[in-house]
């Protein structure tokens, strides 16, 4: 059972652009809801992260907003830059789970010069 | 913080064999997490550990698999009787606690053939 859901598999856009990347999750016992940036050959890095009281989270050109009543969040990348370019994990966690992660499957960002 | 340490980087052996996978977490983090991440996917719980004290395990964690952490330092993954399937990259994980941000490190490649 996937409990977290992410899309688009794949995203291209152009230098300065903004990326969009969404998450649709199941259960809704999750209290938190992180992003992480994952290059070649490195684990995942935390971007920026979310709790279900707020709307919206922004840090830098990174901003996470998150619908509760919908089950949803997303992450954007504002003025996106090639240094962007990874793959991206949403996921999230119970409060009862002890810091497990469900991770979404990813999405794999390109910006093009 | 240096980093959480994995060792070694890669690791190719034959079906039917036992391999052992070592993790340093970062010093003083109590909190060590162990995920599975197979090509395309997003990484998957195996275990986690608070200080020496294994306190939850995924259904994933076939009796094959096995995870210590003596002295609530270093962690290893054992996998005994490798089979192809077991094929993916082994990441670590460490937290100072459950609400503290989840540092990943590069991981371990495990090639069966």
């Amino acid at each position: 059972q996937q409990q977290v859901k992410q899309s688009p598999q794949s995203l291209i856009v152009q230098k300065g652009g903004i990326s969009i990347i969404n998450c649709a999750y199941e259960n809704t016992a999750f209290d938190y809801f992180p992003w992480y940036q994952q290059f070649p050959g490195k684990g995942p890095a935390l971007l920026i992260a979310i709790r279900p009281d707020v709307s919206e989270k922004k840090e830098g050109r990174f901003t996470i907003s998150f619908n509760k009543s919908a089950k949803q969040f997303s992450l954007h990348i504002m003025d996106s830059q090639p240094g962007d370019s990874a793959t991206y994990f949403c996921a999230a966690r119970k409060e009862t789970s002890g810091s497990r992660l469900t991770f979404g499957e990813g999405t794999q960002l390109t910006v093009n010069p | 913080d240096t980093g959480v340490s994995q060792d070694p980087r890669h690791k190719i052996t034959k079906r039917g064999q036992n391999v052992t996978f070592r993790c340093d977490p970062i010093s003083e983090h109590n909190r060590l997490y162990w995920y599975r991440q197979t090509l395309g996917q997003g990484p998957e719980f195996l275990t986690y550990f608070q200080n020496e004290a294994q306190l939850e395990k995924s259904r994933l964690l076939s009796d094959r698999f096995s995870a210590e952490r003596p002295k609530g330092s270093f962690s290893t993954l054992e996998i005994q009787r490798t089979e192809q399937g077991d094929s993916a990259m082994y990441l670590c994980a460490s937290s100072r606690g459950r609400d503290e941000k989840l540092f990943f490190g590069s991981g371990t490649q495990l090639s069966v053939l």
